[in-house]
């Protein structure tokens, strides 16, 4: 049973455009979620994080976006950048429970 | 410093075989962890050690999956006996102080089971 998931598996966009990442959870009690990129043949790395006492995160192009009524994260990445093309995968937390999505394949095209 | 280093990257076995995948974490991180991505489940927790000891092992998947820690520096990822559906990417992380919120990743290992 997925309690965190990417319903899109891929996202096309043009460079300098505004990419735009979807998460949803199902479970209340997480208290942190995060955003890994991951490029073909390396692990994830951290990307960008948020406590669930905050609706918002930015660092630099990225900000990371936190509904818990609609138990729904979202990552924004502005503007967009070739090199930005990975996967993105979300992952919550909930003391040392910690799930991923199945993430995101995006694409930015120059 | 070099990061998680992982070996085998890739590994192709035959149903009923005994796979070991290793993982060297960084110097100095005291916690390591182990994961699966698939597919259709994306990246999934398997087992974590801090201080080389098992804290949960819920996510390892059956009684053919096993893991160890030795020591700080070296851990073991074992299938006995593999089996077609375990054919994933296994990834291990470690981090300093227990946290999965700075965990690094190694580049992971291609298991391929036939």
């Amino acid at each position: 049973d997925q309690q965190v998931k990417q319903n899109s598996p891929s996202l096309s966009v043009q460079e300098g455009r505004i990419s735009i990442l979807n998460c949803d959870y199902t479970n209340s009690m997480f208290d942190y979620f995060l955003w890994y990129k991951k490029y073909p043949a390396e692990g994830p790395t951290f990307l960008i994080s948020i406590s669930s006492i905050k609706d918002k995160n930015e660092d630099g192009r990225f900000t990371v976006f936190l509904n818990k009524s609609a138990k729904h994260l979202s990552l924004h990445i502005v503007p967009s950048q070739p090199g930005d093309s990975a996967v993105y995968f979300c992952a919550a937390l909930t003391g040392n429970q910690f799930y991923f999505g199945t993430g995101t394949s995006l694409t930015v095209i120059p | 410093d070099a990061g998680v280093i992982q070996s085998p990257r890739h590994e192709v076995t035959e149903m009923g075989q005994e796979v070991t995948l290793r993982c060297k974490p960084i110097s100095g991180h005291n916690s390591l962890f182990w994961y699966r991505q698939t597919m259709m489940r994306g990246l999934e927790l398997l087992i974590y050690f801090n201080n080389n000891v098992p804290i949960d092992d819920s996510g390892m998947p059956e009684d053919r999956f096993s893991a160890k820690m030795p020591n700080a520096s070296f851990s073991t990822l074992k299938i006995q006996p593999s089996e077609p559906r375990d054919s994933a990417v296994y990834f291990c992380a470690s981090s300093f102080g227990g946290g999965v919120r700075e965990q690094y990743f190694g580049p992971g290992t291609r298991l391929t089971v036939t």
